[in-house]
């Protein structure tokens, strides 16, 4: 049993360049989280997902796009890199009224 | 706004003694409370949690209290274990809203 997978763990970036974060969930969750941790500041909740086709804006959505076309996997994407998104990046899961079950953290850097 | 807050960035204690990890809020909606521990280049794994209609939860090693007057709650390790050391985030929410975490704080537990 995985549990949270996100693809890929590290990457660069340049500015202005565009990639698509992947997160994959096996348990079945309804509710799926994008998060981003910076120091000092915590996890900020980025977009989020309370079921298959359904996507909503968190704290810090600007600059971020996310889908969620099954229910297992949910996409985060950056249109145009900004040294301002360098991050690492969060994935989590959850049933309704559970608590969340994390990813790993895609650690990104954008130049 | 910072609606959760860690006031203290780090805390070091010897093993076998006591861990009390603090945090404050100030909405007053919060009525649902998590622990978070975190190991470098991992994920947060969920700790203990506690509702507003409580003011302690007890799991092994692991007490949450909740003071709702205060709006304080803070995590008591006993006995502390080296494998104890980790960053602790605890995080709060409202009943229909999302989850807000703190900045952590980096628990050293020395042998």
């Amino acid at each position: 049993n995985a549990g949270v997978t996100q693809t890929p763990k590290f990457r660069v970036l340049k500015t202005g360049q565009s990639m698509t974060l992947l997160c994959a969930q096996d348990m079945n969750h309804e509710y799926m989280y994008w998060y981003r941790q910076d120091p000092g500041m915590g996890l900020r909740l980025i977009h989020y997902s309370v079921g298959e086709g359904t996507t909503a804006k968190g704290e810090v959505p600007d600059g971020y796009n996310v889908s969620r076309l099954k229910k297992q996997n949910f996409l985060l994407g950056l249109e145009s890199a900004a040294p301002s998104q360098t991050s690492v990046y969060f994935c989590a899961s959850s049933y309704v009224t559970q608590p969340q079950h994390f990813g790993d953290g895609t650690r990104l850097s954008i130049l | 706004d910072q609606q959760v807050k860690q006031n203290s960035p780090s805390l070091s204690v010897q093993e076998g003694r006591i861990s009390i990890l603090n945090c404050d809020y100030t909405n007053s909606m919060f009525d649902y409370f998590l622990w978070y521990k975190k190991y470098p280049a991992e994920g947060p794994t969920f700790l203990i949690s506690i509702s507003s209609i409580k003011d302690k939860n007890e799991d092994g090693r692991f007490t949450v209290f909740l003071n709702k007057s205060a709006k304080h709650l803070s995590l008591h390790i006993v006995p502390s274990q080296p494998g104890d050391s980790a960053v602790y985030f605890c995080a709060a929410k409202a009943s229909g809203s999302r989850l807000t975490f703190g900045e952590g704080t980096q628990l050293t537990v020395n042998p």
